[in-house]
């Protein structure tokens, strides 16, 4: 299996703050990479796909980018609202889809 | 509007068995596979597997092969996830989500989820 690991698993963040968060593979996975937002007792939502593509609706203070192993959420401008887990996710092998680990965003 | 509603939190006794399901609608339930994912309390998601609603061909992550099936009946546009024999272990939610059409196998949309607690 693919193993994917994000960073860092949480940290701490003031609104209106630049965000980061990096996912890396564990071998190539082109950009076949998506990225997740869940809220506490809600399901997972997709923010993110094909590494760089942003899903309708969702506000373009959320960017990615990256390819082949190493993979980066950014969130331009921390909002009340986005204080959540953020989740990655390799489609490369179709057979085996894995996430990452999480990272949980925290005032 | 594609949306994906799931049946209600479940309460069973380690041994019993467990049918939970995932009505679509919206759209043309053959055309996109179906997964589902595990996610136990506080901790992360985990893919279980998924099915092509067109054929029930489907495929598990081998931390879930041989513990659970994954069916489908597209008379009424539902997937199922089913156990035989539940563990104290499957305590956890449960989502099914949808797998885009792209090759880049995005999910999207998900299910509300299904609470599963297994308790003696």
């Amino acid at each position: 299996d693919i193993q994917m690991t994000q960073s860092p698993s949480s940290l701490s963040a003031s609104v209106g703050d630049r965000v980061t968060i990096t996912c890396r593979a564990s071998q190539n996975i082109s950009n076949y990479l998506n990225w997740y937002q869940q809220k506490p007792g809600k399901a997972p939502k997709l923010l993110i796909y094909a590494a760089s593509s942003l899903q309708s609706g969702v506000p373009s203070r959320f960017s990615g980018s990256g390819s082949g192993t190493d993979f980066t959420l950014t969130i331009s401008s921390l909002q009340p609202e986005d204080f959540a887990t953020y989740y990655c996710q390799q489609t490369y092998t179709t057979l085996s889809l894995t996430f990452g680990g999480g990272t949980k965003v925290e005032i | 509007e594609v949306q994906l509603v799931q049946s209600g939190a479940e309460v069973k006794k380690p041994g019993e068995s467990l049918r939970i399901s995932c009505k679509a609608s919206g759209y043309r339930f053959t055309y996109y596979w179906i997964s589902w994912v595990r996610q136990m309390p506080g901790k992360g998601l985990e893919w279980m597997g998924r099915i092509d609603p067109s054929d029930s061909y489907t495929n598990y992550s081998p931390s879930f092969q041989g513990h659970v099936t994954i069916s489908a009946d597209k008379s009424i546009s539902t997937a199922y996830l089913q156990w035989s024999s539940l563990k104290a272990s499957d305590t956890a939610m449960y989502y099914c989500a949808r797998r885009s059409s792209s090759s880049k196998n995005w999910l999207d949309p998900w299910g509300q989820g299904t609470l599963v607690t297994v308790s003696s």
